[in-house]
């Protein structure tokens, strides 16, 4: 059974760039978050997509963006990258309505800005 | 708004000793409480849950209770492993039911 997938595994982007990060949730799942984690600090709430609408969105520029598609999988998309940008993105994926049951999280895509 | 902390890190152990991590919430209402654990190099694991209060959630030999009056939720386990050194972060489902909020994670170091 799949778990959440996610790529690319490490990115290395120049500050101003664009970057798309990607994620297919775990095997029966239909609502995908995103979350960002700094280094040494706790994950933060990017967004959650269901029915390819964006559900909620937390406390992140409209340089955040994403996407769902009809097969639930998912991208986070970034322009106008910031050094402060550089981060570990995390994926997660429940089904709708488990959500006080915990999420599946993916490994995570490691960007790094220079 | 909602809120996790969680005590600062690292901890340091011996093999076999009891571990003690503390969490306090601040909420409204009543969310449902997790932890979560991350290994180096690894996303997040679910390691145990409770949804009310007073329940007791449970995996692996870790446990913790939802405790309602003093807003906690703090993770104990009677004889902490090598294998359990990892990042071990609190959270909690906001009200709205879509957001999770995490604390800033503690690391549990075990020494053999």
């Amino acid at each position: 059974d799949a778990g959440v997938t996610q790529s690319p595994t490490h990115l290395i982007k120049t500050r101003g760039q664009q970057v798309t990060l990607r994620c297919s949730p775990k095997s029966g799942h239909d609502t995908v978050s995103w979350y960002q984690q700094a280094l040494g600090q706790g994950p933060q709430f990017i967004f959650q997509y269901y029915e390819e609408e964006e559900r909620q969105r937390g406390n992140f520029p409209d340089r955040f963006s994403g996407h769902q598609f009809p097969n639930y999988s998912s991208e986070l998309n970034v322009n106008a990258l910031l050094l402060g940008d550089s981060a570990l993105y995390l994926c997660a994926s429940s089904l709708a309505g488990t959500g006080n049951y915990g999420y599946t999280f993916g490994s995570g895509t490691r960007l790094t800005v220079v | 708004g909602d809120s996790v902390t969680q005590m600062e890190g690292p901890v340091t152990l011996s093999e076999e000793a009891f571990l003690t991590i503390n969490c306090t919430y601040t909420a409204t209402g009543y969310p449902s409480l997790f932890w979560y654990v991350q290994y180096p190099g690894e996303g997040l694991q679910l390691l145990l849950k409770a949804t009310k209060a007073d329940d007791k959630g449970s995996n692996k030999g870790f446990e913790a209770t939802y405790r309602k009056e003093t807003t906690s939720f703090h993770l104990e386990k009677g004889s902490v492993q090598v294998s359990d050194s990892a990042v071990y972060f609190c959270a909690l489902l906001d009200t709205g039911g879509f957001k999770t909020i995490f604390g800033a994670g503690t690391r549990l170091f075990v020494k053999a």
